[in-house]
């Protein structure tokens, strides 16, 4: 199947780090991507991990360990428009599927 | 400056009733994406068409009709079979090929039954 996992809401404070969680269980997989959207918006792509490791874009960080089925997304330095939610999607094939979505809140 | 562009941004239906949502994009890519959005929920994939004139049923296909007679254009019409239709409708495209290519999103179409 091709059930992504992750959770529905989180809390951080301005300034601090965030990881946000996403388990898929997929095959064909070509690549676990990440987005932000802002309430009403479209999403946007933030980042993507084909290979095992870590990749670094800023503040923005994404991990994927492939014999895991597991990803994060790592915020560092949050700032108040991070608040927003962000998606975990699957490419497998040429489709994509999407997890339902973490709502970040960030405070001051 | 290349883009994908929805329209119209807000629409209210009465029961019944057809309606086609346009979703039209200027950046050559080959694959174009219908998506729902409903609260606490992923995306769910509608149809999707990797090529003119073809296209493949997503998901939740149900109640939804698709054309491409453009490689730019990829209407969705909502028609009185779909028993919930009142959601926010993403379009999407992506540069065609297996393997991983980065999605590209409209702005998206609020609809509302009435």
């Amino acid at each position: 199947g091709q059930n992504i996992d992750q959770p529905t809401e989180m809390t951080a404070t301005e300034g601090a780090i965030v990881q946000i969680n996403c388990t898929y269980q997929t095959s064909g997989f070509n690549g676990l991507f990440w987005y932000q959207q802002h309430a009403g918006e479209a999403p946007t792509f933030l980042s993507y991990n084909v290979l095992d490791g870590l990749e670094e874009k800023g503040r923005f960080s994404s991990f994927l360990s492939r014999s895991k089925g597991y990803s994060y997304l790592l915020l560092k330095e949050l700032q108040m428009k991070d608040s927003a939610s962000y998606l975990c999607s699957d490419n497998y094939g040429q489709n994509f599927v999407f997890g339902p979505g973490t709502r970040l809140s960030v405070l001051p | 400056d290349g883009g994908i562009t929805q329209s119209p941004k807000y629409l209210f239906r009465k029961e019944g009733q057809n309606v086609t949502l346009s979703c039209e994009q200027n950046l050559n890519h080959d694959a174009m994406y219908w998506y729902r959005q409903d609260p606490g929920q992923g995306l769910r994939l509608i149809y999707y068409s990797q090529i003119v004139n073809d296209f493949q049923k997503g998901d939740i296909a149900e109640g939804y009709s698709v054309s491409r007679e453009k490689k730019e254009s990829f209407p969705l019409t909502v028609t009185s079979a779909q028993k919930n239709p009142t959601a926010f409708y993403l379009c999407a495209s992506s540069i065609k090929g297996p393997g991983a290519n980065v999605l590209t999103f409209g702005a998206g179409s609020r609809l509302t039954v009435l």
